[in-house]
This record gives C-alpha cells, structure tokens and sequence, in this order.
C-alpha cells in the first residue's frame, strides 16, 4: 500500500483565496483524521470521519474550516478565507479502526503558507 | 486537564553518543503511551506503544520505559546515528477515546557527525 497520500505537498496563498487540501486514506481504513501541526501548539486534531461520517469536529477552529469525506478513499479540508493565521503544516491520519490501541498511519503533511 | 510535557525542547548529540528524552503526562484514565518519530518534511510514524502494565519496550537501537505510578515515560537512542535526527513526539491515548490522542509538542534532536 502507498500509505497515505495528500496533495498538495506545499501551499503558497494570499489571504482570503480558498484553499483545499486533499487526503487519501489507506485503503480499508475506517478512520480519518486531519490535524494541523505549528511550532507554537504542535499537533492538534481538527476532526475526525468514521466511514466517511464526521465524529467529532470540535477541533475546527473556525467555521472558515470545513472538511468532507464524500467516499471513503477521499477527504478535502478546506479553508475559506484564508488567514496567515492558518500557516502551519496539515496532516491527515488514517487507522483500522478507533479506539486507544489503534495506530494511526500519517501522510506526508501539506505545508501551507498564506502570505 | 490531560497534557503532555516534553523535555528538552532540543538536544543535539555527537553520532555514535547516547541520549534520553522526556515524557511527563496528566492523562487519565491512562490507556497507553507512542512515542512516534517525525522526520523533517514528513508524517510521524509510531515506534513503540506501552500499556498501564508495560515498563520497558525495545525497537531496535530505541528503548522507552513507562513509569505509570509517576506517569514518566523515557526514549533512550544507543548508538546515535545521523538518520536518528528528527523530532520525537510522546502522544498519549485516554482509556475509552475513540482516537483522541494527546500529543506532547516533540523534542527536536540533531546528531552531528
């Protein structure tokens, strides 16, 4: 398996454009999980989808934040406007199942800068 | 309120040295302990995990140690190699959390040559 696969890999925006980042789990995996990581806070979980169904999105800073997982080999987190507040690397994990035992699998991060 | 403290921020060691890293956790009820390895410019990957009844774990040239009475954890390197510099992140998980992990803000270590 390629594990998982996000694009872009790197983000340059200007404030207010739309931003979307895009996430494909590993194959099977039943949880989704995006998470932002910045040198300040480190990594934080935004929201999280069990077979595609959002569980809990009491990490998404702003309603500018919104995520999707319209089948279960796709996920977009977008932010809408955008803000050089949101500059920080986003992760998306993807595990078998939930629960405190289970590994969760990152991809390789989408660094994204809005200027 | 569950936290995860690591320590040092940053260390940087000869290569072939050894070192330690830091975990100290407020997390309760405790379920387990990861630490995970974060290569610059990629995701973190687990390298061990421990439960409440696991003190020791070996990966390799890593060994971490859980103290749960003190809720002290430890990443020991033997033999540090270049490829070792990368951030270690200590991420606890809360008995009955559905994926929910705490993580601690990582301790950056740089093995010089």
């Amino acid at each position: 398996d390629a594990g998982v696969i996000q694009s872009p890999r790197h983000e340059v925006t200007e404030m207010g454009q739309e931003v979307t980042l895009r996430c494909k789990p590993i194959s099977g995996h039943d949880y989704l999980f995006w998470y932002r990581q910045t040198m300040m806070r480190g990594l934080e979980l935004l929201i999280y989808f069990n077979n595609n169904v959002p569980i809990d999105d009491s990490g998404m800073p702003e309603d500018r934040f919104s995520a999707k997982m319209p089948n279960a080999s796709f996920s977009t987190l977008k932010i809408q406007p955008s803000e050089p507040r949101d500059s920080a690397v986003y992760f998306c994990a993807s595990s078998l199942r939930a629960g405190e035992y289970n590994e969760q699998f990152f991809g390789p991060g989408t660094r994204l800068t809005v200027l | 309120k569950n936290q995860v403290e690591q320590s040092p921020q940053s260390l940087i060691i000869l290569e072939g040295k050894n070192c330690t890293l830091q975990c100290n956790y407020t997390v309760s009820p405790f379920s387990n302990l990861r630490w995970y390895k974060q290569d610059t410019g990629r995701g973190p990957v687990s390298l061990t995990i421990m439960t409440f009844s696991e003190n020791t774990k070996s990966n390799g040239r890593y060994t971490a140690t859980l103290d749960a009475d003190t809720k002290q954890s430890s990443l020991h390197i033997t033999a540090s190699q270049l490829s070792d510099s990368a951030s270690y992140i200590c991420v606890v998980s809360a008995r009955g959390s559905q994926g929910n992990l705490i993580f601690g803000k990582g301790t950056k270590l740089s093995v010089k040559p």
